[in-house]
């Protein structure tokens, strides 16, 4: 089961707009990372992001964090058609290192 | 490297059956994982292993799942007797502490 919380559920948006989507959690972390699954296949690894930063870029990709809330945001730029596909946030607490507690994930549609 | 190699990629069985997906994770990571993903119940951790060794097997649902690491080359997730409720997306993912690498996934069918 889910540790964590995504917001929102699904996202549908044109090629060329922003995507955000939101991550919450409840305990201390180690790190914060964001995966993306595209349909039948495994997940990806996108960013990983420290709990001592902030803001971390990856291309078209920004993710923030703020541990005094216990969230997390993902942003993709500029997005794509082929940006089409669910992305999960998954944690990893300071008690558990190497283990990943996954969000439900947030299913974005892009059109072209 | 050829990625987490996971076999099969489908399997269909009757209930009561007796099912083991494999697993080859990529070479040098010390932690492979064995998830189980449904849209009812979304990716759940079954169980991970560091150095061959398992360390949580707490998401393993019941008696009727066990999954072994004979070596750092190979796993396996056994499943006996299946059941219909067992149907989904098995994947096993392997890492060096941070980010994981997910194979292609075994979809299970259990009629």
């Amino acid at each position: 089961s889910q540790q964590g919380e995504e917001d929102p559920q699904a996202l549908s948006i044109q090629e060329g707009e922003n995507a955000t989507m939101n991550c919450s959690y409840k305990t201390s972390i180690n790190n914060l990372q964001w995966y993306r699954q595209n349909s039948g296949r495994g997940l990806v690894h996108l960013i990983l992001i420290r709990s001592n930063e902030r803001e971390k870029h990856s291309g078209r990709l920004r993710v923030t964090l703020d541990t005094s809330k216990k969230s997390s945001s993902l942003l993709i730029t500029a997005s794509r058609a082929a940006d089409t596909a669910s992305y999960f946030c998954a944690h990893m607490t300071t008690d558990s290192w190497g283990k990943l507690q996954f969000g439900a994930g947030t299913q974005v549609v892009v059109t072209p | 490297d050829a990625g987490v190699i996971q076999s099969p990629r489908h399997e269909v069985t009757e209930m009561g059956q007796e099912v083991t997906l494999r697993c080859k994770p990529i070479s040098g990571h010390d932690y492979l994982f064995w998830y189980r993903q449904t849209m009812m119940r979304g990716l759940e951790l079954l169980i991970y292993f560091n150095n061959n060794v398992p360390i949580d097997d707490s998401g393993m649902p019941e008696d009727r799942f066990s999954a072994k690491m004979p070596n750092a080359s190979f796993s396996t997730l056994k499943i006996q007797p299946s059941e219909p409720r067992d149907s989904a997306v098995y994947f096993c993912a392997s890492s060096l502490g941070d980010e994981q690498f997910f194979g292609p996934g075994t979809r299970l069918t259990v009629l």
